[in-house]
């Protein structure tokens, strides 16, 4: 079965560029999802289809896919940006998720 | 607004059955598949299953085949995660989510959340 591959943690200055990494087999012809979830709240859709952003968030987030990786990049990382985040894609009937990345600004 | 509103928290026994409900509203209700998706205490999401309230249509991931029965009641914009026999291992907290359009196969990401449901079932 289709697995998704997430960093458990990753960690970036105040004010510098996060990546957050989500690897599976081809990947790139996928189409991936990204939903950010604070603490005690429900997920939020940040990036769909691999790239596109939906209205009201950010330009800072941006994502790509290509090969075996999809990744969602936060320029100009702010406090408010900690939280977990899941890539999302659809794989033979399923949709499944990567495992999730907590991202911690220093 | 389009919202997804959820019902309250549940506190069961094992054993117990149960069903919860995520009600939309601001939106064709009828048009958009729902799903539900389960994260147990500090950990990921996983996703249960599709309901589409146009058809009734229903597809469930192999995980959660047999252990729930996804439904909905288009009459009232709302659509239901039941167990009929809780476990303890069921304890987590579920989300309701709208697929943002209606093909199913991953071209639309779920584009808004209910609440959450807690759910405790203690053995």
């Amino acid at each position: 079965s289709y697995e998704l591959t997430q960093p458990l943690s990753v960690s970036v200055a105040l004010g510098q560029t996060a990546r957050i990494t989500c690897g599976g087999p081809k990947i790139g012809s996928k189409n991936v999802h990204w939903y950010q979830q604070k603490p005690g709240q429900a997920p939020v859709l940040v990036i769909y289809r691999d790239s596109d952003r939906p209205s009201g968030i950010p330009e800072r987030f941006s994502g790509s896919n290509s090969g075996n990786t999809a990744t969602l990049t936060i320029s100009r990382v702010q406090v408010g940006d900690e939280a977990d985040y899941y890539c999302q894609v659809w794989d033979s009937r399923l949709w499944l998720f990567g495992g999730g990345t907590n991202l911690t600004v220093l | 607004e389009e919202q997804l509103v959820q019902s309250g928290a549940e506190v069961r026994k094992s054993g117990e059955s149960l069903k919860i409900a995520c009600k939309g509203s601001g939106y064709t209700f009828s048009s958009y598949w729902i799903a539900w998706v389960r994260q147990m205490p500090g950990k990921g999401l996983e996703w249960m299953g599709l309901v589409y309230p146009g058809d009734s249509e229903i597809r469930y991931s192999p995980s959660f085949q047999d252990q729930v029965t996804i439904s909905v009641d288009k009459s009232i914009s709302t659509a239901f995660l039941q167990w009929s026999s809780l476990k303890a291992s069921d304890t987590a907290m579920y989300y309701c989510a709208r697929l943002a359009g209606y093909d199913a196969t991953g071209y639309f990401p779920f584009d808004f959340w209910g609440q959450g449901t807690p759910v405790t079932a203690s053995s």
